[in-house]
């Protein structure tokens, strides 16, 4: 049981460049998540999809952009990298008997 | 009072104490609650839900107070194993369901 997947694990950017963090799950969830970890402020809510075909910004959604490719994907893209971005990124999915989130494994990312 | 408010701790016990930790939220409409374990670098986990006054399972307890707007978790005869960030969890309200996470309590399980 796979669960939720998310690559890469670490990457290291230089100012300026893009990239984009997958996420997949195997679960048949309708809502996915983004969020941003940082020492001692906690998991932030980034962006969100309730269900297939929608997204919407979460607390902290400048600088990033999202796509829900279909129900099993959510991608989450830095179009231009900032230093502020350097972080761990989660991504989650939320369903099932008592609709409970779960967590990818986690993306250590590192801005130059 | 702010939307999910943890004592970040740390808190050092030995093996075999007994620890509790609280989390005050501000939503009186939040119905269901949880409690995720974070090992350090890694993903939170969920540890327990709480949806009525509260729950057990086995060494852990949690409980709910509805009228005071706090939810608490109880580690009895704790493990080293039990080291970890405990995540107090509330709904953030609306339609969509959201949660809101706390920053965390640490604990250290010592021999």
């Amino acid at each position: 049981n796979a669960g939720v997947t998310q690559t890469p694990k670490f990457q290291v950017l230089k100012t300026g460049q893009s990239m984009t963090l997958q996420c997949a799950q195997d679960m048949n969830h309708n809502s996915m998540y983004w969020y941003r970890q940082d020492p001692g402020m906690g998991l932030r809510l980034i962006y969100y999809s309730a269900s297939e075909g929608t997204t919407d910004k979460g607390e902290v959604p400048n600088g990033y952009n999202v796509s829900r490719l279909n129900k099993r994907e959510f991608s989450l893209r830095l179009e231009s990298a900032a230093p502020s971005q350097t972080s761990v990124y989660f991504c989650a999915s939320r369903g099932g008997p008592g609709n409970i989130q779960y967590f990818g494994a986690g993306t250590r990312l590192s801005v130059l | 009072r702010k939307e999910v408010e943890q004592d970040p701790g740390p808190f050092n016990v030995p093996e075999g104490a007994t620890v509790a930790f609280n989390c005050t939220y501000s939503n009186s409409a939040s119905q269901s609650f949880f409690w995720y374990r974070q090992d350090c670098r890694k993903e939170p986990k969920l540890l327990m839900s709480v949806y009525s006054s509260g729950n057990e399972d086995g060494r852990f307890t949690a409980q709910l107070n509805r009228a005071s707007q706090y939810i608490s978790l109880l580690i009895r005869d704790s493990k080293l194993s039990d080291s970890a960030t405990y995540l107090c969890v509330v709904p953030r309200g609306g339609s969509q369901g959201n949660l809101i996470f706390g920053k965390g309590t640490k604990l250290s399980v010592k021999p």
